[in-house]
């Protein structure tokens, strides 16, 4: 499975954006860019995923790179609640997929009132 | 309705004992996943289930033995327990068929304890 590189820990200020990158540049064809969040004491939950596209839904957007080999994940509005680690994952759906996920050690995100 | 549950939440237990988790998913997937989360928060995949059969084994430790009675159900029962299987163990599922991979669903997780 393609590897992702995120920053440890970032921080932001309550109601502004953020911006979470993720790099991926041994990206394959097949593999789709999912976020999972993870919040204090709880299981992990999705987020959003894409393949080339950008893509919104209520939570976030996810801004992919032309080439692919990067992606961004933007939380228009932080709020306290967003406060998590966020984990970007890649996931092959070519003939070996098996479903598994692979976490990293994702970036934890404060957020500031 | 909680889609995917977990018991128990916490489990305390001597070093040696064996001891078993559940989970339970009313989703309607057919595919099942236990992860487990260390003291360092690092999350790995250890088995998955897809339709009752076993298609994930993460060479965990043959203490380790996880069932799938149904489609529905994917409990995991570890023997001997041992100092370093303290840790948060998470159940998932997921529709395998779903685009992109297929998102899966996590539950809370149990608190896992040896002493």
């Amino acid at each position: 499975d393609a590897k992702t590189t995120q920053p440890n820990s970032m921080e932001s200020n309550e109601e502004e954006p953020v911006h979470l990158p993720c790099n991926h540049s041994t990206i394959s064809g097949t593999d789709y860019i999912h976020w999972y969040r993870q919040l204090p004491s709880q299981g992990p939950e999705y987020v959003i995923h894409g393949l080339t596209s950008n893509v919104n839904n209520r939570m976030a957007s996810l801004a992919i790179a032309e080439d692919r080999k990067s992606s961004t994940l933007i939380l228009h509005r932080a709020t306290l609640r967003d406060a998590a680690v966020y984990y970007c994952i890649l996931r092959d759906v070519g003939s070996s997929n098996t479903g598994k996920l692979i976490f990293g050690q994702g970036t934890t995100l404060q957020v500031k009132p | 309705d909680t889609a995917v549950s977990q018991t128990p939440k916490y489990l305390v237990t001597q070093m040696g004992n064996d001891k078993s988790i559940k989970c339970e998913q009313n989703l309607g997937h057919d595919t099942m996943y236990w992860y487990k989360q260390d003291s360092k928060k690092f999350l790995k995949i250890m088995f998955s289930y897809n339709n009752k059969e076993l298609i994930i084994n993460e060479t965990v430790p043959n203490r380790f033995s996880p069932k799938s009675p149904d489609k529905a159900h994917l409990n995991l029962h570890i023997n001997s327990l041992e100092l370093g299987d303290s840790a948060v163990y998470f159940c998932a599922s997921s529709s395998h068929a779903t685009s992109g991979g297929g998102t899966q669903y996590f539950g809370p997780g149990t608190r896992l304890l040896v002493l």
